[in-house]
């Protein structure tokens, strides 16, 4: 069964610290992966996509990285700010059937 | 600016009453999507649209139909409302290919009592 596991499930940090989220999938056959993020109350935006040969992505102060081969990713962000206060959605798209699977999300809270 | 708009954005109705949720994008997407998001769950695919007259079924399609009679819009009807299909919808479109990212509304709260 195609799976998104994310984690952890909640993080609080300070304002200006760094954080790195983790997600572990087991979708295949594999076409990409995705972050996205979504304030309280609003739809998921898109952060990145990686392809199966792409390690590291980064959009501002946020970077990806994929390794396929253990079927992991990360989301680091950097330098946080009260606005990075949401959830973050790790999605796969699986070739076969174009699906996409969710994980459930962090939710991240930046604190002053 | 092109964009996604739902309505409504909040909705209350009684189980057994019929309910259409609007979706409508300005961005010409052949490729449109409804999912409902609950805690506990990531996002779950209800049904999705390639195309004008397009319908196909996603994971959780029980309960609700959609229809696409144009470009623009995916309308999700809940035939006889239960109270398990309270959630928050997300409707979402996307260009041609699959692999290309999606772009998602503003949802809708939905309440059944």
């Amino acid at each position: 069964k195609n799976q998104v596991e994310q984690s952890p499930q909640s993080l609080i940090i300070l304002e200006g610290k760094n954080c790195t989220l983790q997600c572990n999938y087991t979708v295949s056959p594999f076409s990409n992966l995705r972050w996205y993020k979504q304030d309280t109350g609003r739809g998921p935006v898109s952060l990145t996509i990686m392809t199966f040969s792409e390690n590291t992505k980064s959009n501002g102060r946020y970077t990806a990285t994929l390794d396929a081969d253990t079927k992991q990713s990360s989301l680091h962000i950097t330098a946080s700010q009260l606005s990075d206060s949401a959830s973050y959605i790790c999605v796969v798209l699986n070739n076969a059937g174009n699906m996409l699977t969710f994980g459930g999300g962090t939710r991240l809270m930046v604190k002053p | 600016d092109a964009e996604i708009t739902q309505s409504p954005r909040h909705k209350i109705t009684e189980t057994g009453r019929q309910v259409t949720l609007a979706c409508h994008q300005t961005w010409n997407h052949n490729n449109m999507f409804w999912y409902r998001q609950d805690l506990g769950h990531g996002l779950r695919l209800i049904h999705y649209s390639y195309g004008v007259q397009d319908t196909n079924k996603g994971e959780v399609s029980d309960g609700y139909s959609v229809s696409r009679s144009n470009t623009e819009d995916l309308p999700l009807t809940l035939e006889s409302a239960a109270s398990s299909q309270t959630s928050v919808y997300f409707c979402a479109s996307s260009p041609g290919r699959p692999q290309e990212t999606q772009y998602f509304g503003p949802g809708t709260r939905l309440l059944v009592l």
